[in-house]
């Protein structure tokens, strides 16, 4: 079965930094990926999702991730953070049928 | 549009109590799923259903639970009898599973404590 690990499950930047949340995965078939926010007290909402049509994702509130096969990973990123990206943020991999397997979570932390 | 929709929002309640939690999903959407989330073990699939048919329970803890997909536009995830370690927040999703990599989405949850 596919899986993802998520590096770090707390991460601070200061807001106008870089965010660099990663997420690597383990699958026999080319995965399809995707990145999960969740606020405090909310369900998950979509960031974006790899589905092998191009290797750079572009999602939503300027977050962005790159899939690489070589490194088996799918990082995300934003250049800029901004205070309110503090949230929760979850890598899945698509598992046989509709299943999601998600990671551990990375909380990100914004200082002002 | 209404998104997933989940009632109660919060649920307190004794051990040994029956516990209903409710799920309406985004109209149109043939697929629904129910998350449970806990600090020790994250996010994990309890059941999924596709055209109201269980297609996967696996994730269900014990015989405890129970879910219900009766048409395509509610679901139930009952447990009976609750106990304290079921105290997490339950998550409903959605999705149109004929598009080729579907997303699901989310409701806001029933945050459950068994006291």
């Amino acid at each position: 079965a596919q899986s993802v690990t998520q590096l770090g499950s707390h991460v601070s930047v200061s807001e106008g930094a870089l965010v660099l949340l990663r997420c690597n995965y383990s699958s026999s078939v080319p995965p399809y990926l995707f990145w999960y926010v969740q606020y405090p007290n909310q369900g998950l909402q979509l960031l974006l999702k790899y589905t092998s049509a191009a290797t750079l994702v572009k999602g939503i509130n300027g977050f962005e991730a790159e899939f690489k096969k070589s490194e088996t990973s799918f990082h995300l990123t934003k250049p800029s953070a901004h205070m309110s990206d503090a949230a929760e943020y979850f890598c899945a991999v698509r598992n046989s049928g509709s299943r999601l397997t998600f990671g551990e979570g990375t909380q990100l932390t914004v200082n002002p | 549009d209404a998104g997933v929709i989940q009632s109660p929002r919060h649920e307190v309640t004794e051990m040994g109590q029956e516990v209903t939690l409710r799920c309406k999903p985004i109209s149109g959407h043939n697929s629904l799923f129910w998350y449970r989330q806990t600090m020790m073990r994250g996010l994990e699939l309890l059941i999924y259903f596709n055209n109201n048919v269980p297609i996967d329970d696996s994730g269900m803890p014990e015989d405890r639970f129970s879910a219900k997909m009766p048409n395509a536009s509610f679901s139930t995830l009952k447990i009976q009898p609750s106990e304290p370690r079921d105290s997490a927040v339950y998550f409903c999703a959605s999705s149109l599973a004929s598009v080729l990599v579907e997303t699901q989405y989310f409701g806001p949850g029933t945050r459950l404590l068994v006291l």
